[in-house]
């Protein structure tokens, strides 16, 4: 089956530096990669995703990048902010079922 | 609507007890999962049903019991659990199991005594 690995398990950035967070995967099949974002108590909601026809994506201060060949995508975040702490999971789906990273605990020291 | 919606919130049981976790979704997706979390962990699959079918069981335990008695409905049972099965469960669903956003439920928080 599907193996994802995720890099780092912790992350500390001062606000307003960048954030970036590395997954890996091993099935070439995988063929979506979303990335969820969880704060404590509440449940993972989807923050970007991409398919694997596409290289890379951006929503306002938050991109993904997918290297099909390589396996690996990660997840950038720009100008971070304090409500950016949180959890974050990456996932890669085989078009059957996600498979989950460990996920990054990422906090944005003010 | 773009919620799914999961009953209850927490749930304290006995080792003897049966309950049900209970979750529901109006967005016509025809995909919907059942997963564990502890702390600090990612979601661990349980059930996928996919048009109301279950499609995968990830070796769970007998002692849970999952049923989707419809398109818009899934049902965990629980019976004679163990402490160690005290975690958040999440629902979640998507338009099917292929690439399609999942989008999860609030969770609920049991815990077992």
């Amino acid at each position: 089956g599907e193996n994802v690995e995720q890099h780092p398990s912790t992350l500390s950035v001062q606000e307003g530096d960048s954030a970036v967070i590395k997954c890996t995967y091993s099935d070439s099949a995988s063929n979506y990669f979303p990335w969820y974002k969880q704060e404590l108590g509440k449940r993972p909601q989807l923050i970007i995703d991409i398919r694997s026809n596409v290289g890379e994506k951006k929503d306002q201060r938050i991109a993904v990048t997918l290297n099909k060949t390589a396996k690996h995508f990660s997840l950038h975040i720009t100008e971070t902010q304090p409500e950016d702490s949180a959890v974050y999971f990456c996932a890669a789906n085989t078009g059957n079922q996600f498979y989950f990273g460990t996920g990054t605990s990422l906090t944005v020291i003010p | 609507d773009t919620e799914v919606t999961q009953t209850p919130k927490h749930l304290v049981m006995g080792m003897t007890n049966k309950k049900s976790l209970k979750c529901e979704q109006h967005m016509g997706h025809r995909a919907m999962y059942w997963y564990k979390q502890k702390a600090k962990k990612p979601p661990e699959l349980m059930f996928v049903y996919s048009y109301e079918k279950l499609s995968i069981n990830e070796s769970v335990p007998s002692r849970f019991s999952p049923e989707c008695p419809n398109s818009s409905l899934l049902n965990l049972h629980l019976h004679a659990l163990q402490p160690e099965d005290s975690a958040l469960y999440l629902c979640a669903s998507s338009q099917d199991r292929g690439e399609t956003e999942a989008f999860f439920g609030q969770g609920t928080r049991l815990t077992v005594v």
